[in-house]
């Protein structure tokens, strides 16, 4: 299965909002509820922020939203704090009980 | 608190083997699937494998299907990744991690695994 694909860079001023698009195919983004989004810190593990597209796990400031439009999934970071600066994956399941990943993108707060 | 910590990792020669484990405490580690994903230096992340479980079912990666096996013992809270034929391009930090629905909900800090000869 191939990567999902992320731009590598955003950036963003504080207070301001930056989208983080993700995209894939009929076979994976498209065709199932199970994308999900993770913000990882420098020498850090993951962090869940979206799962099922959209849906925000209980400590997730609700700053980071998600959503979908066919094949392209997007992770919206709204009122932008300098802790947000980050690298952010998007991940779907891609049927037959494998899973993909994105190549992620570094988000800088300007 | 869920708590994933994973061991093992070090460095290689291509063609030898390393076993991975990952000790789970803070929930009841019989009651969930569980993945190993990995993240080469300075690259995104690539999912390995992932058990279900009860270890009835296991689905890997095509990168690493054959050479690299998942397994868990629930006696002892623990996940295991056995890497046979290692190669260069399976260095990489390992993260065990915790499979919901769909998604994966609590990752380990991660193990370095570093293959060179």
């Amino acid at each position: 299965q191939s990567a999902l694909t992320q731009p590598p860079s955003a950036s963003g001023s504080p207070g301001q909002s930056v989208t983080i698009s993700c995209t894939g195919t009929s076979d994976d983004v498209g065709g199932y509820d199970f994308v999900s989004w993770y913000q990882q810190h420098p020498g850090k593990a993951p962090k869940l922020l979206i799962y099922e597209v959209s849906k925000g796990p209980s400590g997730v400031p609700d700053r980071f939203s998600g959503s979908r439009s066919g094949n392209t999934a997007s992770l919206t970071v709204s009122g932008l704090q300098a802790e947000d600066e980050a690298d952010y994956y998007c991940s779907s399941y891609a049927g037959f009980n494998k899973w993909v990943f994105g190549g992620g993108t570094k988000l800088t707060v300007l | 608190q869920v708590q994933l910590v994973e061991s093992g990792g070090g460095v290689v020669q291509p063609g030898r083997s390393l076993r991975l484990s990952c000790a789970a405490s803070g929930f009841t580690f019989s009651n969930y699937g569980m993945h190993w994903v990995r993240q080469a230096p300075g690259k995104g992340l690539e999912w390995v494998a992932v058990i279900l479980y009860d270890g009835s079912k296991k689905y890997y990666a095509e990168s690493v299907k054959g050479r690299l096996t998942i397994s868990r013992d629930n006696s002892k809270n623990t996940l295991y990744l056995q890497m046979n034929s290692l190669r260069v391009e399976d260095t990489a930090v390992y993260y065990c991690a915790r499979y919901q629905h769909g998604f994966i909900d609590f990752w380990g800090q991660g193990t370095v695994v570093t293959v060179s000869s």
